[in-house]
């Protein structure tokens, strides 16, 4: 079975911008989580779709946003990018809302 | 202070020593999860436990829900385990500890 897969790998965009990640879930799982990680901040959630619907939502400003659509496929975007969005996204899908499966993700950095 | 904690920050252990990380919480929980980072950024799900003890290969994780406390062990610690170890816990959604650096040396 084939694991999760985000694409692009590697992005690099100047401030003001905006991008659009994606990610593809696990065949069968419809969770789809979305995590920022940073140096100084490590981990942090930032949104969790299931079956097309937002079930939770981090601590993030609303230039962050996300979908999930009917093929349980995500996309997340950042809009009016800023310096501090450089960062390494990660994208995880699961059955349940536990054991979760992680992509390879998606290291952006903002100039 | 964060809800999860680990300890060390950073360990440098010679190859074939036994290693322990540390993790604590201060929150109810439903699971726990222990992943691996390797350099380059990929993350691996090594275990997910909500109580007792669970083995693979050389890996242990063990969880005292009471004492809110687990540690992830290494036997015959190699090289190729160098990387960073990460506690998480199902709070919904998952809240992550900084990190444990593992460096092992030949």
């Amino acid at each position: 079975k084939a694991g999760v897969t985000q694409t692009p790998r590697y992005l690099i965009k100047t401030r003001g911008q905006q991008v659009t990640l994606s990610c593809s879930p696990i065949s069968g799982h419809r969770s789809v989580s979305w995590y920022q990680q940073t140096p100084g901040q490590g981990l942090q959630f930032l949104f969790e779709y299931f079956s097309e619907t937002q079930r939770n939502k981090g601590n993030f400003p609303g230039r962050f946003s996300g979908r999930q659509f009917s093929n349980s496929r995500s996309e997340m975007n950042v809009s009016t990018l800023e310096l501090g969005d450089s960062a390494l996204y990660l994208c995880a899908s699961s059955l349940t809302s536990s054991e979760q499966y992680f992509g390879p993700g998606t290291r952006l950095t903002v100039t | 202070k964060n809800e999860v904690e680990q300890s060390p920050q950073n360990l440098t252990a010679q190859e074939g020593e036994f290693i322990t990380i540390n993790c604590s919480y201060s929150v109810g929980i439903s699971a726990l999860h222990w992943l691996q980072q390797h350099p380059g950024g990929g993350i691996v799900s090594l275990f997910m436990l909500s109580s007792g003890k669970k083995k693979h290969g050389r890996l242990i994780a063990t969880i005292n829900i009471q004492e809110k406390h687990s540690s992830l062990h290494i036997t015959a610690s190699h090289p190729r385990d160098s990387a960073v170890y990460i506690c998480a816990v199902s709070r919904t959604p998952l809240v992550f500890g900084k990190g444990t650096r593992l460096s092992v040396i030949a």
